[in-house]
Order: C-alpha cells, then sequence, then structure tokens
C-alpha cells in the first residue's frame, strides 16, 4: 500500500506568512493527488487537484506543485481563515489514502 | 449546487451493522465516484470505500471484509453497511463524490456514529 507522510504535522504562523506543507509519497504515485482544508467540525473542502490545479471557487494564494514523489501545498499569504487542518490525497490501483494532516494554527 | 446529506443511526451497539444512506440533490448521480469516509475524534481522515454509478466497487483493505457499498440511481442515494461494528468504529462517517481524478468535490456534513452498549 502507499503511504502519504505529511510534514509538519503541526505549524504556527502568523497571518500574511507563506506557508509551505509537503506531502510525500512512499512510492511512485500518478498526479491524482488532491489538497482538502477542514475546519473544526466541518466536512474538509477540496482545494487542489491533480497535485497543481485550483479548485473552482477556491482564493488564488493556494497552490500545489508536484516534484517526483513530493508534493506541496504553499499558501502564499496566510489569512486568519486559512487556520485549520490540510489533508493530502492519492489514488492507486487499491485505494485512497489520505496523508496524516498538518494543523496549522495562529502564533 | 450538488448537495449530499448522510442519514442514519447516530448509535449502534457492538456486533451489529451500521447502515447510513447518502441522499444526493442538485446534480446527476451518473458518471461519478461516490466515497465513504470516516474520521474518528480528533484523528484523521479514514477512506472506507466507493461504488461507481454503475455499481462497481473498491473498498479499503482494512474494512473490504465488514463493507458493502450500493447505490440507487433511480432514488439518487447510496448506501453505506459495516458489519460487526466494534467501539473502534466509532466516528464520524462523510459521504463524498469523486470525480475522474477521484478528488472528493462534494462532501457531506458528517453524521457521528458512536458504537456504544
Amino acid at each position: 500500500d502507499i503511504q502519504l507522510t505529511q510534514s509538519p504535522s503541526f505549524l504556527s504562523a502568523s497571518v500574511g506568512d507563506r506557508v509551505t506543507i509537503t506531502c510525500r509519497a512512499s512510492q511512485g504515485i500518478s498526479s491524482y493527488l488532491a489538497w482538502y482544508q477542514q475546519k473544526s467540525g466541518k466536512a474538509p473542502k477540496l482545494l487542489i487537484y491533480a497535485a497543481s490545479t485550483l479548485q473552482s471557487g477556491v482564493p488564488s494564494r493556494f497552490s500545489g506543485s508536484a516534484s517526483g514523489t513530493e508534493f506541496t501545498l504553499t499558501i502564499t499569504s496566510l489569512q486568519p481563515e486559512d487556520f485549520a487542518t490540510y489533508y493530502c490525497q492519492q489514488r492507486d490501483t487499491f485505494c485512497l489514502t489520505f496523508g496524516g494532516g498538518t494543523k496549522v494554527e495562529i502564533k | 449546487q450538488v448537495q449530499l446529506q448522510e442519514s442514519g443511526p447516530g448509535l449502534v451497539k457492538p456486533s451489529e451493522t451500521l447502515s447510513l444512506t447518502c441522499t444526493v440533490s442538485g446534480g446527476s448521480i451518473g458518471s461519478y465516484y461516490w466515497s465513504w469516509i470516516r474520521q474518528p475524534p480528533g484523528r484523521g481522515l479514514e477512506w472506507i470505500g466507493y461504488v461507481y454509478y454503475s455499481g462497481s466497487t473498491k473498498y479499503n483493505p482494512s474494512v473490504k471484509s465488514r463493507v458493502t457499498i450500493s447505490v440507487d440511481k433511480s432514488k439518487s442515494q447510496f448506501s453505506l453497511k459495516l458489519t460487526s461494528m466494534t467501539p473502534a468504529d466509532t466516528a464520524v462517517y462523510y459521504c463524498a463524490r469523486g470525480t475522474g481524478t477521484t478528488a472528493l468535490d462534494y462532501w457531506g456534513q458528517g453524521t457521528l456514529v458512536t458504537v456504544s452498549s
């Protein structure tokens, strides 16, 4: 099974900061990697799919990139509404898998 | 606007079977993958499985022996059955729509299922 390892698992940042979250796959995967934002008590919200395509309605400060088995979510200027937990997710032949999550908190 | 709504019991006894239904409105159930995902309290997301609109299914190996997901196109619903429930199955259960890239673009609000006697 393919594992997704997110880092960091927790980060503390200030409004206006540039934030980068990494998701590493245990083996090569297709570009079918997605990123989600989840706020407390709410369902996850799709931010990015196919590694780098912004979902409709998502602010352009969010972006995704890929290099081999390493995928990155970047928030260029953190806003108060961005404090949440972020998950990556991939699909392989057998399964959909989520990363363990990265909680972004206010410094 | 596509909307998904989970329905089912909030409390299940150990060893019993959980049955949840997700009703899809505002869009067609055709040509999409319909997934169930769960999240134990304070923990991360776990994909349970999906049913394609044609009826074909794929399940997480961790629950494969206990799970059945089916679709009823006439009612725009899909359902989850999970047998032999234990307290470890206590979680918020979400239904979601998957696209061709299997990104999950629409989610239900989630329903908390507690397993307790």
